[in-house]
């Protein structure tokens, strides 16, 4: 199956630093996606990006889809920026049953 | 707005036990998940389902099932929990096709002594 890596593991920023976190797909996959899991647990959808560059705020995605990677920016970091980062890709199978990668673990300190 | 909700929050339950966790959504979707996440792992399926009454295995289905007797519901069963189902347990749910989000629950975090 498709293996997902995703880097750095763990990230630690002041309050207003930016940075890149960076996924690798081992396949082609479809429906790329970022998630934000919260310090409580609750994950939330932040792109489906399978192909080329979204912004949303401080945040933004770029999916290089031929060389099989994805990166997320995060601009001028906040606290409440912290968590863990999931990207997730499909299989191309006829379910949207989603393959994750491991995380990266931001903690931004004030 | 999409709801997902779950049946608990924190779970402890003992060797042997049979466990029921159970997750609801309110948006009419035909597709439902259920994850099990532990540290340096990511998430990992469980089983899924597209629609009532039908599931298929996911990536690490041993030592569950699952129920689908209505859309809105999608029922995690452990048959005889044991210490190394201790995870935490997160639901989704979408719509079908390809472009479709996944709205995840809250999670349950499962303590099995």
């Amino acid at each position: 199956g498709i293996q997902v890596e995703q880097s750095p593991p763990d990230l630690i920023l002041q309050e207003g630093a930016n940075s890149t976190l960076r996924c690798n797909f081992s396949d082609s996959v479809n429906n790329l996606q970022w998630f934000h899991q919260n310090p409580w647990g609750q994950l939330i959808n932040l792109f489906y990006i399978p192909s080329g560059t979204k912004q949303n705020g401080r945040l933004s995605a770029t999916t290089v889809a031929t060389e099989r990677y994805s990166l997320l920016y995060i601009s001028s970091s906040q606290t409440t920026d912290s968590g863990v980062y999931f990207c997730a890709g499909a299989d191309g199978g006829a379910t949207n049953k989603l393959i994750f990668g491991t995380g990266t673990l931001l903690a931004v300190q004030p | 707005d999409v709801k997902v909700t779950q049946s608990s929050r924190y779970l402890v339950k003992r060797t042997g036990e049979k466990v029921f966790l159970e997750c609801v959504q309110d948006m009419d979707h035909e597709n439902m998940f259920w994850y099990r996440q532990d540290p340096g792992l990511g998430l990992r399926l469980i089983y899924f389902s597209y629609d009532v009454k039908m599931k298929e295995k996911g990536d690490i289905p041993e030592g569950y099932s699952v129920s689908r007797e209505k859309k809105e519901r999608f029922s995690l069963i452990l048959e005889s929990a044991s210490t190394n189902q201790t995870s935490m347990y997160l639901c989704a749910s979408s719509l079908p096709g390809m472009r479709e989000t996944q709205y995840f629950g809250p999670g349950t975090r499962l303590l099995v002594l």
